[in-house]
């Protein structure tokens, strides 16, 4: 199965903006979902369909795709932005879910 | 909006079975596909399994594969996960989770997830 890469843990000063990365090719076939993940909590969802935003999710973030990455960006990051992102695809067989390993974001 | 609650899990020895459950309410279940999802303590997301809205097809991971088995039953709005010859290295929580939308659209965007339940695997 196709695996996604994320950087481990990625650092922004208050108000900066923040690309966190996802390398795979998966991309070339199947969309990108972002899941946000505090610590003792269930995962939710902050972007999906590489640039769609579920109700509730703020502006500052935004998504995109090329071929082989995809990318959430958070414009203007703020305190509450400060957890764990995971990307997600599908593998070639299109059967099977995949997840990056994660990327802690610190907002300093 | 609705949720799930998933139930059943705690202490097992290696080689020893468990069997998870999801409860849907307030959301709809039985025209959906349904996910297992888990984390181990202080590692990332791995997807489990799968099983479609109507229950004839499901899809596992290449490490539950043979092992767990992922079933519903759509009257009782309830999602099930059978873990057998249970493996320290399957200590995690499990997370149920609904797609956003139905059918056979095969997406992995989650908008629904359970609380999560811890299975602990150990002697």
């Amino acid at each position: 199965s196709s695996e996604l890469t994320q950087d481990p843990a990625v650092s922004v000063a208050l108000g900066q903006t923040v690309r966190i990365t996802c390398q795979g090719d998966n991309f070339r076939t199947f969309y990108a979902t972002w899941y946000q993940q505090k610590p003792g909590q269930a995962p939710t969802l902050v972007m999906y369909g590489n640039n769609d935003r579920p109700s509730g999710i703020p502006d500052r973030f935004s998504g995109s795709i090329s071929r082989d990455s995809a990318s959430l960006t958070i414009t203007g990051a703020q305190p509450e932005d400060e957890s764990d992102y995971y990307c997600t695809s599908r593998d070639s067989s299109g059967n099977h879910v995949v997840f990056g390993g994660g990327t802690r974001l610190t907002v300093l | 909006q609705g949720q799930l609650v998933e139930s059943g899990g705690g202490v097992v020895q290696p080689g020893g079975s468990l069997r998870l459950s999801c409860a849907a309410s307030g959301l709809t279940f039985s025209t959906y596909a349904m996910h297992w999802v888990r984390q181990a303590p202080g590692k990332g997301l791995e997807w489990v399994a799968v099983i479609s809205y109507d229950g004839s097809r499901k899809f596992y991971a290449d490490s539950v594969k043979g092992r767990f088995t992922i079933s519903r039953d759509n009257s009782r709005n309830t999602l099930y996960l059978q873990m057998n010859s249970l493996r320290t290295e399957d200590t995690a929580v499990y997370y149920c989770a609904r797609p956003y939308c139905g059918g056979d659209c095969g997406s992995h965007t989650f908008d629904h997830w359970g609380q999560g339940s811890l299975v602990t695997v150990s002697s």
